[in-house]
């Protein structure tokens, strides 16, 4: 069973671009969440896709944005990018009540 | 919304000895208690979990206990190796409502 996929792994830009990271889950998995770590931050929660429906948000502001398909993989754009956008960006996948799958990450450099 | 509470943030102990650590969270309905194991460089990947209807479980040297009156759960982890040095997080989640992570914490194992 393949895991779960972040495409790409690194990024760099510079402010103002936007960026789209792509996730795709286990297959058969439905829920899709989305996550920003920086050193010393934890893993701080963007957003949660079930069945390309937006169930949960965090709080970032509204440059932070993604969509889910059909096929439940899972998008996130980030627009107007700032320095301080620049983390490791995790996805993570769910079949039900159970465990989280996260994939590798993509590392954004923003400069 | 669910908060989770984790502390120490950081935790060095020598080889050998144990280590534990602590989160509260704050909603009563939270039912599934997963902790996640961090290493340099690599994906958050689940280490143990448990349910809101059973106390403690354990797994060779890792062991979560869980009081849900109180609404904290602890990991315990027995007799140390290096190769557990890592982040440690825990988190909380309800139903299929998202996973609410603590901010984590860093293990050090002194050989």
């Amino acid at each position: 069973k393949a895991g779960v996929t972040q495409t790409p792994r690194y990024l760099i830009k510079t402010r103002g671009q936007q960026v789209t990271l792509s996730c795709s889950p286990i297959s058969g998995h439905r829920s899709v969440s989305w996550y920003q770590q920086t050193p010393g931050q934890g893993l701080q929660f963007l957003f949660e896709y079930f069945s390309e429906t937006q169930r949960n948000k965090g709080n970032f502001p509204g440059r932070f944005s993604g969509r889910q398909f059909s096929n439940s993989r899972s998008e996130m754009n980030v627009s107007t990018l700032e320095l301080g956008d620049s983390a490791l960006y995790l996805c993570a996948s769910r079949g039900g009540n159970t465990e989280a799958f996260f994939g590798q990450g993509t590392r954004l450099t923003v400069v | 919304g669910e908060n989770v509470e984790q502390h120490p943030s950081t935790l060095s102990v020598q080889e050998g000895d144990s280590a534990v650590i602590k989160c509260t969270y704050s909603d009563s309905a939270s039912n599934y208690f997963p902790w996640y194991k961090q290493e340099l460089g690599k994906r958050p990947q689940l280490i143990i979990d448990i349910r809101s209807n059973v106390g403690e479980k354990k797994d060779q040297r890792i062991a979560v206990t869980l009081n849900k009156t109180a609404k904290h759960f602890s990991l315990h982890i027995t007799e140390t190796q290096p190769e557990d040095s890592a982040v440690y997080f825990c988190a909380a989640s309800r139903g299929y409502q998202k996973v609410t992570f603590g901010i984590g914490t860093k293990l050090q194992v002194i050989p």
